[in-house]
């Protein structure tokens, strides 16, 4: 079956650009009708929905965090990935990858990574 | 921005009880409404997508129902590995989520 895995840096330094990718494993990234998306989920607290990309490379991002947000594919690695330029301590979280079905809900989703914001 | 308010946001109860968290939208969202299981340390796990559509493999315990602006997810019996943060989620309107209700075992 499916499984995602996120992967990048641990830390980022504030208004340094968070960068994140995740690998597709188990099937195609390519294949069905799924988006594939980007969830936070700060220290305590909710979700929230960063944004989703489809194969075609279309995305449609959170309009809250929209001007800070880029999302692209690689296909022939399987995976997607996530800058979030500009962070701040606020953007310390669970960042989570998920795909997404067209129907909208999330499944399944990787392990999740933590990414603290700090000096 | 489509907001989700759950309630209670806690929930203390026995193993064996009846279980209710709702969850409503600040707009009709239909339909459009699934539940999410959270364990500690761990990434959600889609319990029902569509309001009332049990996710396969997940146990019959498990229900939702409502449509329009008012939901309800019920554990029927509950049991100590359902100990949990339930969330909530729209999709009528890009997604967003329910603040979470903490189910602890009493």
């Amino acid at each position: 079956q499916v499984q995602l895995q996120e992967s990048g840096p641990g830390l980022v330094k504030p208004s340094q650009t968070l960068s994140l990718t995740c690998t597709v494993s188990g099937g195609s990234i390519s294949s069905g009708s799924y988006y594939w998306s980007w969830i936070r989920q700060p220290a305590g607290k909710g979700l929230e929905w960063i944004g989703r990309i489809y194969t075609s490379g279309s995305t449609n991002y959170n309009p809250s965090l929209k001007s800070r947000v880029t999302i692209s594919v690689d296909t022939s690695k399987n995976q997607f990935s996530l800058k979030l330029s500009s962070v701040t301590a606020a953007d310390t979280a669970v960042y989570y990858c998920a795909r997404t079905f067209i129907t909208g809900w999330f499944d399944p989703w990787g392990q999740g990574t933590l990414v603290t914001v700090s000096s | 921005d489509i907001q989700m308010t759950q309630s209670p946001s806690s929930l203390s109860a026995s193993v064996g009880d009846r279980v209710t968290i709702t969850c409503q939208a600040s707009q009709d969202i239909s339909n459009y409404l699934n539940w999410y299981q959270q364990k500690p340390g761990k990434a959600p796990k889609l319990l029902i997508y569509d309001a009332s559509n049990l996710e396969t493999g997940v146990p019959s315990r498990f229900s939702g129902s409502g449509s329009g602006t008012d939901f309800t997810f019920t554990i029927s019996s509950l049991q100590p590995e359902d100990i949990a943060t339930y969330y909530c989620q729209q999709y009528d309107n890009w997604y967003t989520f329910g603040q979470g209700t903490k189910l602890e075992i009493k």
